[in-house]
């Protein structure tokens, strides 16, 4: 899985299969969390956000988990296309003294490979 | 990308030479912010404004100034100061008070 801090790691899997990335945030007081998609050459693309009051959240063919005991993240990516090919990030609010400052962390991403 | 635009798309520079990264969005945000990505890590940021005429260091500021006369404006300049600029250059923005910042097509910088 991606943590801040790590080398880039990879996921390759066969089309129409479920995909899991994961994300370990540093900071428990950190209240949002957000993925994006990079792909080759662009900017980062919004997939789906969470806050902290929940635990999961669901978008068309994405699902993110929050596990805030462990302070762990992932994105499930169901029936995978070789479109969905590329960089994902996850990323944390800024929160100091109970405020958050706009900014985000983010995490080194996971590169995922997706085959005919 | 949505009203986010950043030119040029790419930029060769010479050792030496100042240059400038534009950002412009049409999308009525107040806060927004420059980053740096290098080849497998993720996104460093440079500078960010939260309104017109204010803006802050990030975490990789030394080497670059930036400017916010406008709203809808944040050019990003990287100064011959910066070591090692060569990178690809993200500008993003959000609305105040919320923490989704939505990204431009970056621009790819290259130092020869």
């Amino acid at each position: 899985g991606e943590s801040v801090g790590l080398h880039l790691p990879t996921l390759s899997v066969q089309e129409g299969d479920n995909s899991i990335i994961n994300c370990a945030y540093s900071n428990s007081a950190s209240d949002y969390f957000i993925w994006y998609k990079q792909e080759s050459g662009k900017g980062p693309q919004f997939i789906i956000d969470i806050r902290s009051n929940m635990d999961k959240r669901q978008g068309q063919r994405v699902t993110v988990l929050l596990n805030k005991t462990v302070k762990h993240l992932s994105l499930q990516i169901a029936a995978t296309q070789p479109g969905d090919s590329a960089v994902y990030f996850c990323a944390e609010n800024m929160v100091a003294g109970g405020t958050s400052y706009g900014k985000l962390t983010f995490g080194q991403g996971t590169i995922l490979t997706v085959h005919p | 990308d949505g009203g986010i635009t950043q030119s040029p798309k790419y930029l060769f520079r010479k050792e030496g030479q100042n240059v400038t990264l534009s950002c412009e969005q049409n999308l009525n945000h107040d806060a927004m912010y420059w980053y740096r990505q290098d080849p497998g890590q993720g996104l460093r940021l440079i500078y960010y404004s939260q309104i017109v005429n204010d803006f802050q260091k990030g975490d990789i500021a030394e080497g670059y100034s930036v400017s916010r006369e406008k709203k809808e404006s944040f050019p990003l300049t990287v100064t011959s100061a910066q070591k090692n600029p060569t990178a690809f250059y993200l500008c993003a923005s959000n609305p105040w008070g919320t923490d989704t910042q939505y990204f431009g097509p970056g621009t790819r910088l290259t130092v020869l």
